[in-house]
């Protein structure tokens, strides 16, 4: 069985700035995909950025960036320039080899003006 | 917009009750995904249909049940309905679901149920 952990509940960030969001998985398959959605307020699921196990670069998209360690089976996620609009929840979720979707607890980040 | 239509946005309730949640896929996509999120479980994946076919459970109640229609749109139906069922229930489709570990998913903006 795998496991997403999200250890943040809540962060606060300075708009402008940087904030890492972290996750860390545990699977025992060779095989996996990292995903991080967001969910605004309104509820609705946006997908951000997708990292495969065996990706020899970070993902990358726009502002987001992940930073994948997988010796510590860790995939944390990097929003750069905060914009108000980035006030949301973030999931982690893994994919590996059942092809089933599961998530983390998630973490909520508020951007302050 | 992501393409994903779910009806109703929202429904009330009472215990005992039975109701059905409609989701409309994206255009193009074979598999459809049910999810329940509350405050005390988080995301927890419920069930998967492919081109009409179960494709994979979660955990489903067996007061839950799914299916998935010709038209490729799929029904969440929730009976005997508890306090505890209240959640948001999101559905979210992709192209197959199991041809590749980056398929996306791409949800609905949920059902909020509220069981009185």
């Amino acid at each position: 069985a795998q496991k997403i952990t999200q250890t943040q509940p809540g962060m606060f960030v300075q708009e402008k700035e940087a904030v890492t969001l972290d996750c860390t998985y545990d699977t025992s398959d060779p095989s996996y995909g990292l995903f991080w959605y967001k969910q605004p307020s309104s509820g609705e699921m946006i997908f951000l950025i997708y990292q495969g196990s065996y990706d020899q670069q970070n993902a990358t998209e726009g502002r987001y960036s992940l930073n994948f360690q997988k010796a510590r089976k860790s995939a944390n996620l990097v929003i750069s320039a905060s914009q108000l609009g980035d006030s949301a929840m973030y999931f982690c979720a893994l994919r590996s080899n059942d092809y089933k979707l599961s998530f983390g607890a998630g973490t909520t980040v508020t951007v302050r003006a | 917009d992501s393409g994903v239509t779910q009806t109703p946005k929202h429904l009330i309730t009472a215990t005992g009750q039975r109701v059905t949640l409609r989701c409309s896929p994206r255009s193009g996509d074979l598999s459809v995904y049910w999810y329940q999120q509350s405050l005390d479980q988080g995301l927890q994946f419920l069930i998967q249909y492919y081109n009409g076919e179960e494709r994979a459970k979660g955990n489903i109640l067996e007061r839950f049940s799914a299916q998935q229609f010709p038209d490729l749109h799929s029904e969440l139906n929730l009976s005997s309905l508890e306090l505890g069922d209240s959640a948001l229930y999101f559905c979210a489709s992709s192209v197959a679901g199991f041809t590749g570990l980056n398929e996306k998913l791409f949800f609905g903006s949920g059902t909020q149920l509220s069981v009185l």
